[in-house]
């Protein structure tokens, strides 16, 4: 159980363009998910926190018209990268916490990598 | 917000040996530690986690310790083996609970 697959798996995009990478909690709910972003050899940064129905919060230093975000059901999140460019080249991971109970647990997907021409 | 700190960044031990990683945090009101394990190019694993009201926890080879007062927990990994080579992560939820902060992971090599 808690799965999350997440697709496109690997991206390439041209200078300008956006992208949407979907997120998505195949065998239970999620009120919140998570989207994360790693640079090489490097840890797991938190963007943003996606809450089902209402606006994402973001952390600092992410730009919200830069990152969209969408949570429109318990079980789907989508984040959109507008007008993306080489430096929003990256790996981009989201995670997904369970709806019933009190469990902190996050489940991950397996990831989004996104390169930008 | 929270910070956490995790040592070392690398960590080379010999098949068998055993392999220990610690993490610091600042947030005295988080109470959710998780560890996850991290294979190269792929998902964060939840390999075990740890909730405030416990020092200890252990499944199988893996422990985690927890002290509270001092703001620090580990990682203990007994009888290492090959396949326990991958990056490992600490977090903790701060106080707003709900989500995490990473430390900035450490690489293990176990060495056959």
């Amino acid at each position: 159980g808690a799965v999350v697959s997440q697709h496109p798996s690997r991206v390439i995009c041209k200078s300008g363009t956006s992208v949407k990478i979907e997120c998505r909690s195949l065998d239970f709910q999620a009120t919140t998910m998570f989207w994360y972003r790693q640079f090489p050899k490097q840890s797991l940064m938190l963007m943003a926190t996606s809450n089902e129905g209402s606006k994402a919060t973001y952390e600092q230093g992410v730009e919200k018209d830069k990152f969209l975000i969408n949570h429109a059901s318990l079980t789907l999140s989508t984040l959109t990268v507008t007008s993306a460019h080489p430096e929003d080249s990256s790996f981009y991971i989201c995670s997904a916490r369970q709806s019933a109970g009190v469990s902190h647990t996050q489940y991950f997907g397996p990831g989004t990598r996104l390169t930008v021409l | 917000g929270e910070n956490v700190e995790q040592h070392p960044s690398t960590l080379s031990v010999q098949e068998g040996d055993s392999a220990v990683i610690k993490c610091t945090y600042s947030d005295s009101a988080s109470n959710y530690f998780p560890w996850y394990k991290q294979e190269l190019g792929k998902r964060p694993q939840l390999i075990i986690d740890i909730r405030s009201n416990v020092g200890e926890k252990k499944d199988q080879r893996i422990a985690v310790t927890l002290n509270k007062t001092a703001k620090h927990f580990s990682l203990h990994i007994t009888e290492t083996q090959p396949e326990d080579s991958a990056v490992y992560f600490c977090a903790a939820n701060g106080a707003a609970g709900n989500k995490l902060t990473f430390g900035g992971g450490t690489r293990v090599l176990v060495k056959p």
